[in-house]
């Protein structure tokens, strides 16, 4: 069964620095999406993207996040600073139709 | 603005032992509500799509339904394998692009 992919799994960083979360959605789907989950929290909605540009993105996320799809496969999400509150599990999405999405396994994100 | 509340936050059963989860929603116009699992350090997976009132879909041991203001999640002789943090979500729908508003889910343990 076809399945999104996010890497790394675990990713530990310093406060103030910068990080990439990568995801390879699903190969013939057209939107894609970023959530976060904070430790015993609701999954968060922070953006989504169709036609390689953003077509709606949350309070959360601002002007420290960006997400782009460097070529036909990859589709990644930076935080240029990062702070302690970001620390979280950033879960990749993606659909076909934009209504029903597989999730990726997700990448924990530990800002120390 | 959309809701999700999802009852009871935890819930410990017996390998066999039925019960259901409930899913209360308030969207301005309901399209689609949808259920997912998510196991410890894993992302969403999913379950079912509902559309309308009256709706019903099953799958193995699990059965969902849709009232006009919430849905229920049956689970039907459970084992332990289907301990999990069950998880609803309606579209929240702004801009061209469906975001999902989650609810924080009910952890289910089924012991043996």
């Amino acid at each position: 069964e076809p399945e999104v992919t996010q890497t790394p799994s675990h990713q530990v960083t310093q406060m103030g620095q910068e990080v990439i979360l990568r995801c390879v959605p699903i190969s013939n789907h057209l939107y894609f999406y970023w959530y976060r989950q904070i430790l015993g929290q609701k999954v968060e909605f922070l953006v989504s993207f169709y036609n390689n540009e953003i077509s709606e993105k949350s309070e959360i996320f601002d002007d420290q996040f960006s997400v782009e799809r460097p070529d036909g496969s990859n589709f990644t999400l930076k935080i240029r600073s990062t702070k302690l509150e970001d620390s979280a599990m950033y879960f990749c999405a993606s659909s076909e139709t934009g209504i029903g999405y597989t999730f990726g396994s997700g990448t924990r994100l530990t800002v120390v | 603005e959309d809701q999700v509340t999802q009852s009871p936050e935890a819930l410990r059963l017996q390998e066999g032992e039925s019960s259901s989860l409930n899913c209360s929603y308030t969207v301005s116009g309901l399209r689609g509500l949808f259920w997912y699992r998510q196991d410890p350090g894993k992302g969403p997976e999913f379950l079912f799509t509902l559309y309308s009132a009256g709706e019903e879909k099953e799958k193995e041991r699990l059965k969902a339904t849709l009232t006009k203001k919430e849905s229920f999640l049956h689970i039907t002789a459970p084992k332990p394998e289907d301990s999990a943090t069950y998880l609803c979500a309606v579209p929240g729908y702004q801009g061209g692009s469906e975001k999902l508003v989650f609810g924080k889910g009910t952890k289910l343990t089924v012991n043996p």
